[in-house]
């Protein structure tokens, strides 16, 4: 499987910033996904993420809130905008590994006060 | 698009015995479940998957089953120990490397 690093690993922010959650792997990966896991939930699609090309983004999700960037196939950024105490989750970032399964990336859990 | 439904919410079973997870989907396309347990404070990881060309597959203590006609796919855990303890999420999607959708997770404590 391969090896996903995500940075950072936790933050606590004020409301109305924004933050920035790097995602890094180690090998070239064609798909890559940005979750979200509020409190005791279950993890919730943000949006797929492909190098070259605009993110995806599921209903309840856009761009202005959680502008994403893929500028090579091992590399992603989520950011987290103009942020609220709902906002705080972990965000997790996943890659697809050969054909069918996916990994997730340690997380990052944020807290917005 | 695709709903996935899992029962039981909380599960709690005496360490030795067996544990089961059920979970529903919707979508007829969905071909590939895995399923992942997530410890506290950890990333989900992944357990076991089964794809729909088949009916089971083991890997030691955990099983998974998939039947296809009536949408469902069950965990069974078996000799439970105490490491068990944490939460299962099961997933479907309906194609590789596509996004998944998940349950809402069951609790699992193995009480020693």
């Amino acid at each position: 499987s391969a090896v996903i690093s995500q940075k950072p690993s936790r933050d606590i922010c004020q409301r109305g910033t924004s933050l920035t959650i790097q995602c890094q792997v180690d090998s070239q990966v064609t798909m890559m996904f940005w979750y979200r896991q509020q409190p005791g939930q279950s993890l919730t699609l943000i949006a797929t993420a492909n190098q070259g090309s605009e993110a995806t983004y599921e209903s309840g999700f856009v761009i202005d809130k959680f502008p994403i960037s893929r500028p090579n196939l091992t590399f992603s950024t989520l950011t987290v905008s103009n942020m609220s105490p709902e906002d705080s989750s972990i965000y997790l970032c996943s890659v697809g590994a050969g054909a069918y399964e996916q990994y997730f990336g340690p997380g990052t859990r944020l807290t917005v006060t | 698009g695709e709903n996935v439904e899992q029962h039981p919410s909380t599960l709690s079973v005496q360490e030795g015995d067996s544990a089961v997870i059920k979970c529903t989907y919707s979508d007829s396309a969905s071909n590939y479940f895995p399923w992942y347990k997530q410890e506290l404070g950890k990333r989900p990881q992944l357990i076991i998957d089964i794809r729909s060309n088949v009916g089971e597959k083991k890997d030691q203590r955990i099983a998974v089953t998939l039947n296809k006609t009536a949408k469902h796919f069950s965990l069974h855990i078996t000799e439970t120990q105490p490491e068990d303890s944490a939460v299962y999420f099961c997933a479907a999607s309906n194609s590789g490397n596509t996004p998944l959708v998940f349950g809402k997770g069951t609790r699992l404590s193995v009480i020693a």
